[in-house]
């Protein structure tokens, strides 16, 4: 069972569009983490979300912390084909767990 | 950022024999690590949760005694799976933590274990 849903789970869209992934769970999490994977290798880091309502941008993605540090959302402006990846969030307290991943394609 | 080496990268066994995957962290000491188990195009799945010094804490469904952690040390943990099985192939991960509660973990590159 995941405690982290997220959703959608697969995503395919034009170039130069816009989408949001989100993290949702019941539980507080004393942080929360995105990260990008690409076949064969480890996750990499794209940000930590501590605060409740925190807002990080990281170019032209945007990652938001819910109020209640329950939730968190990803929303990438302008898609391009180099975003297409494995997008996981992983919720942070004494251990870390994943949700189930997105899996976004990118089309020129 | 924090370097986690994991070896090997990958590695093929035969059925029924054991394969040891190292986790090192290399320039920081890692108090907690953590094992992750992934299949083919889904997410990382928590095995077990290791601290230094003490035993692991297994999520449920996970075999203690077929997938052996030890954290000896503050920089380097163990994944031993032992009498494997074809079932057993998939892809292992770890990532280290230097703090508590919290705190940014770093993870490995991961291992492609295929049991034949």
């Amino acid at each position: 069972t995941q405690l982290l849903e997220q959703s959608p789970q697969f995503l395919s869209i034009q170039e130069g569009e816009n989408l949001t992934v989100y993290c949702n769970s019941s539980s507080v999490f004393s942080s929360l983490q995105w990260y990008r994977q690409e076949p064969g290798e480890g996750p990499v880091l794209l940000v930590t979300v501590v605060t409740g309502g925190e807002v990080k941008k990281l170019k032209r993605l945007t990652f938001q912390f819910g109020d209640a540090r329950k939730d968190s959302s990803l929303h990438i402006t302008a898609a391009q084909p180099g975003d297409t990846g494995l997008y996981l969030c992983a919720g942070v307290n004494n251990d870390m767990r994943f949700g189930a991943g997105t899996r976004l394609t990118v089309k020129p | 950022g924090a370097v986690v080496s994991q070896h090997p990268s990958r590695v093929i066994c035969k059925s029924g024999t054991s394969v040891k995957i190292e986790c090192r962290s290399l320039d920081f000491q890692a108090t907690t690590m953590f094992w992750y188990r992934q299949f083919p195009k889904k997410s990382l799945m928590l095995m077990a949760t290791s601290n230094e010094g003490s035993k692991a804490t297994y999520e449920q469904g996970v075999e203690k005694d077929k997938f052996l952690i030890n954290h000896a040390s503050l920089t380097l943990s163990t994944l031993t799976v032992t009498s494997a099985h074809p079932e057993d192939s998939s892809f292992y991960i770890c990532s280290a933590r230097d703090g508590g509660y919290g705190t940014e973990a770093f993870f490995g590159q991961g291992t492609r274990l295929t049991v034949v």
